[in-house]
């Protein structure tokens, strides 16, 4: 079956603008995590959705940063006024539940963001 | 205040040799730690877990070993091969509300070398 998906992989764009930033998670996966992994360190959380909601987003920066997942399945991170500190790859993960072994989460490829 | 460490940043080990990769955690409430291995320009890929009620899971050549009162935890993997040179990130995850967020290491990079 198709893994967690990211689109795109790529984005440059400039201090100031707006960006967004797409994930397609695992079939059936109910819960669905935003991280944002800066280089040479490990991925920091962001926001976590369980079904529609945004259950927990105490990892987001500051205000700037917003996300959605409005049917409960794609989910799409949207960052206002990028600055050149929000530059990292961007990955979006997903898991059955939140509970055993179900906790484990799969990644996708990630959105390298590079503000210029 | 990191609560997830992975204090060697690099290791290298011969083909066919043992790799023990290492992890310390200072969260008491973590009851589920994860294994990941990251290739460049990749996500991260699952490799093995282990609930805090067990201190061995193995799969295959991997087996990860969680020593609770140390709050330390180890991936031995057994034998090595080159395809394993990869960034290992050490994370674990406490119960918190409904929320199940990782925290990871800052990650260990390990070379095989043929």
């Amino acid at each position: 079956g198709a893994g967690v998906s990211q689109t795109p992989s790529n984005k440059v764009t400039e201090k100031g603008k707006y960006v967004e930033l797409r994930c397609d998670p695992i079939s059936g996966h109910t819960a669905l995590y935003w991280y944002r992994q800066s280089l040479g360190q490990g991925p920091e959380f962001l926001i976590y959705f369980q079904g529609t909601g945004a259950a927990d987003d105490s990892g987001l920066p500051n205000d700037r940063f917003f996300a959605v997942r409005p049917e409960g399945s794609v989910s799409t991170l949207k960052i206002q006024r990028t600055e050149r500190g929000d530059s990292a790859v961007y990955l979006c993960a997903s898991s059955l539940g939140t509970s055993g072994g179900r906790v484990t989460q799969y990644f996708g490829p990630g959105t390298r963001l590079t503000v210029l | 205040d990191q609560q997830v460490k992975q204090n060697s940043p690099s290791l290298s080990v011969q083909e066919g040799r043992i790799s023990i990769l290492n992890c310390d955690y200072t969260n008491s409430m973590f009851d589920y730690f994860l294994w990941y291995k990251k290739y460049p320009a990749e996500g991260p890929t699952f490799l093995i877990s282990i609930s805090s009620i067990k201190d061995k899971n193995e799969d295959g050549r991997f087996t990860v070993f969680l020593n609770k009162s140390a709050k330390h935890l180890s991936l031995h993997i057994v034998p090595s091969q080159p395809g394993d040179s990869a960034v290992y990130f050490c994370a674990a995850t406490a119960p918190s509300g409904s929320a199940r967020q990782l925290t990871f290491g800052s990650g260990t990079q390990l070379t095989v070398l043929p």
